[in-house]
């Protein structure tokens, strides 16, 4: 069946670099992809979106890569604040939304 | 974007009984949608809310086990039913209207003792 991946549960990052969290989708049906972030004790906050239509999309401080080639999908965080200390969740849409496992993301000091 | 607001924020019930669970929206909403997250992982989709009929429920999810009801347009309501330590769980309510993406409320944290 469909599945929404991502490649590690955890990633720590020092501070101040740039954070790359990666997921791999299998379903070439799907047309619409979104990056959530979950902080402890909240529900998923969305952070950016990105259409099948297109490759990169850029907001502030992240963006979205796809890869529709390879069904793969990253979020890059530039500049890694502690505030960025989160759970990390891929999501696709085909008619409706699958997540993917989440990846927790480490600031080191 | 919306504003979600779910109650309880969280509860510690007993094995046997039934919690309902209550999803306010600020402003009309086209779908809103019932989820479960179990402790450590990724969330499920349970249902869609439909307005002014019944929901529509994904695979391993039923009725009797989790009733939904949508009133209007800013309003659902999840009972998880004759609960069992497994329901442990953020149960979270999150609705799309139109183009813009789904938004989640902060979830009820359930404890079946």
């Amino acid at each position: 069946g469909e599945s929404v991946g991502l490649h590690l549960p955890t990633l720590s990052v020092q501070e101040g670099d740039n954070s790359i969290i990666n997921c791999a989708y299998s379903n070439s049906a799907s047309d619409y992809f979104i990056w959530y972030k979950q902080e402890s004790g909240k529900g998923p906050q969305f952070i950016i979106d990105i259409r099948s239509n297109m490759d990169k999309r850029q907001g502030q401080r992240v963006t979205v890569l796809l890869n529709k080639t390879v069904k793969h999908l990253s979020l890059q965080i530039a500049a890694t604040q502690p505030g960025d200390s989160a759970v990390y969740f891929c999501a696709e849409r085909d008619d409706k939304i699958i997540f993917g496992k989440g990846t927790r993301l480490h600031i080191l000091p | 974007s919306a504003v979600i607001s779910q109650k309880p924020s969280r509860d510690i019930c007993q094995r046997g009984t039934s919690l309902t669970i209550q999803c306010q929206v600020d402003s009309q909403v086209t779908m809103m949608f019932w989820y479960r997250q179990q402790p450590g992982q990724s969330l499920t989709l349970i249902a869609t809310a439909n307005q002014g009929s019944e929901a529509t429920y994904e695979s391993g999810f039923v009725i009797d086990k989790f009733p939904i009801s949508r009133p209007n347009l800013t309003f659902s309501t999840l009972t998880v039913s004759n609960m069992s330590p497994e329901d442990s769980s953020i149960y979270l309510c999150s609705v799309e209207d139109g183009d813009q993406p789904q938004h989640f409320g902060d979830g009820t944290r359930l404890s079946i003792l």
